[in-house]
């Protein structure tokens, strides 16, 4: 299987800040990954497929980079909202695996 | 909108079996591939299996292989999970989701496994 690592497990930010996660494959998956938001106590939702593209509804203020094994999500102003936590998940080869997650808390 | 309901969850002893279902609605079921992701209490987001398409390859994360089986009745527009020989381990809210690329989420139904 695909291991899925991300980077940080946790971090402290503000509104307004820019926050970059970082999501590391042990082996090259291409562009086959998406980024996910849980809001406590709610199902996850789709925030990006294929590394760069933004999921229908998802504010501009997300966006996705990498290829290969290495990819970050980005959140260029942190709104209130965003207080979440994140997942990756490969969809290069089965089974899928998603990462452990960063948890995004207030500062 | 896209509408999915999760239903069948509940208390069961280890060594027991369940079968999860998800009622779809508001988009085209019989062509959509179909996955279950599940998540314990208090963690992170575990990918169990993936139908693809009418009826077509199925495949199964190395914790559930053999033990669960994913389908579709398309005529019910319904996605099953048949989960047989439970473990403690397997508690967990598990969600329903569309697509083989996790598009939309139901809102999860509980599992917990327990004497």
């Amino acid at each position: 299987d695909i291991q899925m690592a991300q980077s940080p497990s946790s971090l402290s930010a503000s509104v307004g800040d820019r926050v970059t996660i970082t999501c590391r494959a042990d082996q090259g998956i291409g562009n086959a990954l998406g980024w996910y938001q849980q809001q406590p106590g709610k199902a996850p939702k789709r925030l990006i497929y294929g590394t760069t593209n933004l999921a229908g509804g998802v504010p501009s203020r997300f966006s996705g980079s990498g290829s290969g094994a290495e990819f970050t999500l980005t959140i260029s102003s942190l709104q209130p909202e965003d207080f979440a936590t994140y997942y990756c998940l490969q969809h290069a080869g089965f089974p899928f695996t998603f990462g452990p997650g960063t948890r995004v808390d207030f500062k | 909108e896209v509408q999915l309901l999760e239903s069948g969850g509940g208390l069961v002893q280890p060594g027991g079996s369940l079968r999860l279902s998800c009622a779809a609605s508001e988009f085209p079921f019989n062509t959509f591939d179909m996955t279950w992701v599940r998540q314990a209490p208090g963690k992170g987001l575990e990918w169990v299996s993936v139908i693809h398409g009418r009826d077509g390859p199925t495949y199964y994360s190395e914790s559930v292989k053999g033990r669960f089986i994913i389908s579709k009745d398309i005529s019910k527009n319904t996605l099953y999970l048949q989960m047989n020989s439970l473990r403690a381990e397997d508690t967990a809210i598990y969600y329903c989701v569309k697509g083989a690329l996790c598009d939309d989420w139901g809102q999860g139904t509980l599992v917990t496994v327990s004497s």
